[in-house]
């Protein structure tokens, strides 16, 4: 059974940096193929693809968020982390962490965390 | 990169038959065929309907199908039930990840 689980602050103030991790089970992100994504949602807005890590550690980026996102991946501790640097009162959202499979889409979904941006 | 366009809402009765759009471009939708619907209730995360244009993952019910033609991607459901009420969003997997702006389905 694959879960994922996000965990960090619920709250940054603007120019701070937001790190956030996903803790999985039920997946290696060893295995070819597997992928962990960042979706994030503003409230009462659409999803927002922001970043994929891979089992070979290549990683893609959002164009848009590129200069501020880091991703990284624990293997031994089944963690992904994201980092969103710079943070703005409109990068409030839920940031969702997401498996993907061989199959180029998203099955497995976090159940979410809500960040919010406020001095 | 633009967001995929969608209707920001379709609305039908219960038994009929609704089909949302989803249109991007020949470097996204049109490129090829990684193309996946998500349903999402309210305070709720998205759930994985259609992926590959038209396959369903297991426990999806065969009242959810997928077409594609050209750019435009199209989530249809029929036999519309209370339930699927809900928003839909189609997601491109490309050279990048685009989702669509979200469409609202009604059920009357």
């Amino acid at each position: 059974q694959i879960t994922l689980k996000e965990s960090g602050p619920t709250l940054v103030k603007p120019t701070q940096t937001l790190t956030l991790t996903c803790t999985f089970s039920g997946f290696s992100l060893t295995t070819r193929g597997v992928a962990v994504a960042w979706i994030r949602q503003p409230p009462g807005k659409a999803l927002e693809w922001l970043a994929l890590i891979y089992w070979d550690d290549d990683k893609r980026y959002s164009p848009s968020l590129e200069s501020r996102l880091t991703l990284t991946k624990d293997t031994s501790k089944n963690q992904v982390v994201l980092t969103l640097a710079n943070m703005d009162p409109m990068d409030t959202a839920t940031y969702y962490c997401v498996h993907r499979g061989d199959e180029l889409c998203f099955e497995y979904w976090g159940q979410g965390a809500l960040v919010t941006v406020s001095s | 990169q633009s967001a995929l366009t969608q209707p920001r809402s379709v609305s039908g009765s219960p038994g009929q038959s609704v089909t949302i759009s989803c249109t991007g471009t020949s470097s996204d939708v049109g490129r090829n065929d990684f193309v996946s619907w998500y349903q999402q209730h309210p305070g709720k995360a998205p759930k994985l309907m259609i992926y590959d244009v038209s396959k369903r993952p297991s426990g999806v019910p065969g009242r959810f199908s997928g077409s594609k033609s050209g750019n435009t991607a199209s989530l249809t459901i029929s036999g519309l039930q209370a339930e699927d009420e809900a928003d839909y969003y189609c997601c491109s997997y490309a050279a990048s990840v685009v989702f669509g702006g979200g469409t609202k389905l009604t059920v009357l």
